[in-house]
């Protein structure tokens, strides 16, 4: 069964950083690009970063800079490091492969 | 940015009969490759989204042949023939075509 399982949210001050992973199983990980997607409470989704097979890496103008997205092939595992987080980063996260499978997501909570 | 605007925002449906819903992008989605990157996600109370249809009209695996997806150039829509109650949620549509990845603002589905 594919399955993708997020961790690493948590409560973070504004300008702090946290990483983020998700754990990959049931598929080969390295074929495929992977992406990081967020949703605040009650809102729509927002692409936050992707990376392909080769490595190439891809984000949207808010959180360029400031967040990176890295995967481990060995270990079947794709990190998101976000670095000044600020108010505005608060939102459930999830790690999807290419977009077609999703796991259930880790929350980001960044306040004083 | 492609913006992807979704109407209605709201649609009450009664059990058993038609729901559609409309995706229009504020520019062409044709990839270079030839292929449009429109998808639509289902995201019921309390899920993560699931993939229901990619490029346009092409149902991902397990979902029911219910759903279906139509469109060109910019216009988009999806289509579910008979209702059900596990149907209820709020459904997004994704274009994948160019960075940054966007959604549309997402639709709820609601039984009367």
């Amino acid at each position: 069964e594919v399955q993708l399982v997020e961790s690493g949210g948590g409560l973070v001050q504004p300008g702090g950083s946290l990483r983020l992973s998700c754990a990959a199983s049931g598929f080969t990980f390295s074929s495929y690009d992977m992406n990081w997607v967020r949703q605040a409470t009650g809102k729509s989704l927002e692409w936050v970063a992707a990376i392909g097979t080769a490595g190439d890496t891809y984000y949207p103008g808010s959180v360029k800079g400031r967040f990176t997205i890295s995967r481990e092939n060995a270990k079947n595992s794709l990190y998101l490091q976000m670095n000044s987080l600020r108010a505005g980063d608060t939102a459930v996260y999830y790690c999807a492969r290419g977009l077609t499978i999703w796991g259930q997501g880790t929350m980001v909570t960044v306040s004083s | 940015d492609i913006v992807m605007a979704q109407t209605p925002l709201s649609s009450p449906v009664t059990l058993g009969q038609p729901a559609s819903i409309s995706c229009r992008s504020s520019q062409s989605l044709v990839h270079s490759d030839g292929n449009i990157y429109l998808s639509w996600l289902q995201q019921r109370p309390g899920q993560p989204p699931r993939l229901l249809i990619y490029k346009i009209s092409n149902r991902f695996s397990g979902v029911p042949d219910r759903f279906s997806g139509s469109g060109a150039g910019t216009d988009f829509t999806l289509k579910i023939s008979r209702v059900e109650a596990e149907d209820v949620g709020v459904y997004y549509c994704m274009q994948a075509t160019q960075f940054p990845y966007t959604f549309g603002q997402g639709t709820k589905l609601e039984i009367k």
